[in-house]
């Protein structure tokens, strides 16, 4: 069990600038989840997918963002045209399959942006 | 709408006290509740978990929490702090019998640790 990967860690961009973040999650959990973290402020969901399918997308999540999950198995989130107030942590996590009493999402390390 | 409210923003307390971090929810019924932990740039460790059962939680590094249902709580407890226990510290929220949907979460509670 290797945990829940993210890459890059860091990430700095210019305003106007389309990024993309990859998640590895925990090999054979189905659900796959995308969070923001802004300073001083708890997580936020963004989005989830169970297996390949996008489930439910947070009302932050603006048009400018999307997440993909096309195999099932790693995921990525695109932001287009980067602005300053998408400067944040970007966390990901994985939890067992769906129906399983008590799934717990495990967190991988986060990609921290900055816009300039 | 599910919500956390961790009231105290920072907490610093002497290697060696006692900790308790305070957390409560709203939500209309008895949700799922973790206490997760988070070092400086990192991502979230899960400290411990409360599903149902015993109202008394134990957890990783020596951490517990106790569900109390009438007052909404579910405060983190630790009897000795140590120095590496600095960080921030989130309760979060999910709704019954849906541990895999996305956690709620509160604002967070940093602790700091002085000799």
């Amino acid at each position: 069990d290797t945990g829940v990967s993210q890459d890059p860690r860091h990430k700095i961009t210019k305003r106007g600038q389309n990024v993309t973040f990859r998640c590895d999650p925990i090999s054979e959990h189905n659900r796959l989840y995308w969070y923001r973290q802004t300073l001083g402020q708890g997580p936020e969901f963004l989005t989830y997918f169970q297996n390949e399918a996008q489930l439910e997308k947070s009302r932050l999540l603006s048009d400018r963002f999307s997440a993909e999950r096309p195999k099932g198995s790693f995921s990525t989130l695109e932001i287009q045209r980067t602005e300053q107030g998408d400067s944040a942590m970007y966390l990901c996590a994985s939890s067992p399959q769906a129906g399983t009493v008590g799934g717990t999402q495990y967190f991988g390390p986060g990609t921290r942006l900055l816009v300039l | 709408a599910q919500s956390v409210t961790q009231p105290d923003i920072h907490i610093t307390v002497s290697e060696g006290a006692s900790l308790e971090l305070r957390c409560n929810y709203s939500y209309g019924a008895t949700p799922y509740l973790f206490w997760y932990v988070q070092s400086p740039g990192q991502g979230l460790q899960l400290l411990l978990k409360y599903f149902s059962g015993d109202t008394l939680v134990q957890g990783i590094k020596g951490f517990e929490a106790e569900f109390k249902r009438s007052q909404s709580s579910f405060n983190l407890r630790k009897p000795s702090v140590h120095w590496s226990d600095a960080a921030e510290y989130f309760c979060a929220v999910a709704p019954m019998n849906s541990g895999n949907t996305p956690l709620v979460f509160g604002k967070g509670t940093r602790l700091s640790v002085i000799a």
